[in-house]
């Protein structure tokens, strides 16, 4: 597509279910990027994608948020049994290759979630 | 986890005056300096990538010089206009390493 596409915009939720978000990247960028923006804080690095695979997932909470990416494109954030503290906004960024500090990143406009 | 400090948190700017603010970072293996923006309910766009010390880029009314000795990074708007409200973001990355570190963020609102 044109730019990141990220679904839902927004997510309110109850403490204790599980949430999915998706981000849709640039067709033909290869790495894939999650991090997030708690309330005052700065963006938080939470996993990487190139391609298909994960080489780093040293970013997640905990093991309740797991990720995935098929197919070279599209990939899934999953929260399970969430809790307050994983209230934030969470944004999916690409690049066309991820092996170089200095490749610049196109950001979706982010999923905004509130767990209650 | 690197330290990326941005400062001051949050400035108001009157219409047509100019302003900067500041980013920094560990200096030891530097490999790049990002400085994106981010519009309320839109996405963060970048606006400058720099990798040399010394390196100044320019973007319209906004530029950005880099020292990565001392580990600072300014960012200038000239003439600011209320488009240019907004959170400027600065990230940070090691060699070797393709994660990006980023500051909180300098929230700048421009008044007409």
């Amino acid at each position: 597509g044109a730019g990141v596409s990220q679904s839902p915009s927004n997510k309110v939720t109850e403490k204790g279910k599980d949430v999915e978000l998706r981000c849709d990247p640039i067709s033909g960028h290869t790495a894939l990027y999650w991090y997030r923006q708690s309330l005052g804080q700065g963006l938080e690095f939470l996993i990487y994608f190139q391609g298909n695979s994960a080489p780093d997932k040293s970013g997640l909470p905990s093991d309740r948020f797991s990720a995935e990416r098929t197919g070279g494109s599209v990939s899934t954030l999953t929260i399970q049994r969430t809790q307050q503290e994983d209230s934030a906004v969470y944004l999916c960024a690409s690049s066309v290759e991820g092996v170089s500090g200095a490749n610049v990143l196109t950001f979706g406009a982010g999923s905004r979630l509130t767990v209650l | 986890i690197l330290n990326v400090e941005q400062s001051p948190q949050s400035l108001h700017v009157q219409e047509g005056d100019s302003t900067n603010f500041t980013c920094s970072f560990p200096s030891s293996n530097f490999y790049a300096l990002h400085w994106y923006r981010w519009e309320t309910a839109k996405s963060p766009e970048a606006l400058f990538v720099m990798t040399l010390n010394g390196d100044e880029k320019k973007k319209g009314r906004i530029s950005a010089t880099l020292n990565t000795k001392e580990g600072y990074s300014y960012l200038y708007i000239k003439g600011s206009q209320p488009e240019d409200s907004a959170t400027y973001l600065c990230a940070f990355s090691r060699s070797n390493d393709y994660k990006l570190s980023f500051g909180a963020g300098t929230t700048v609102t421009v008044r007409a």
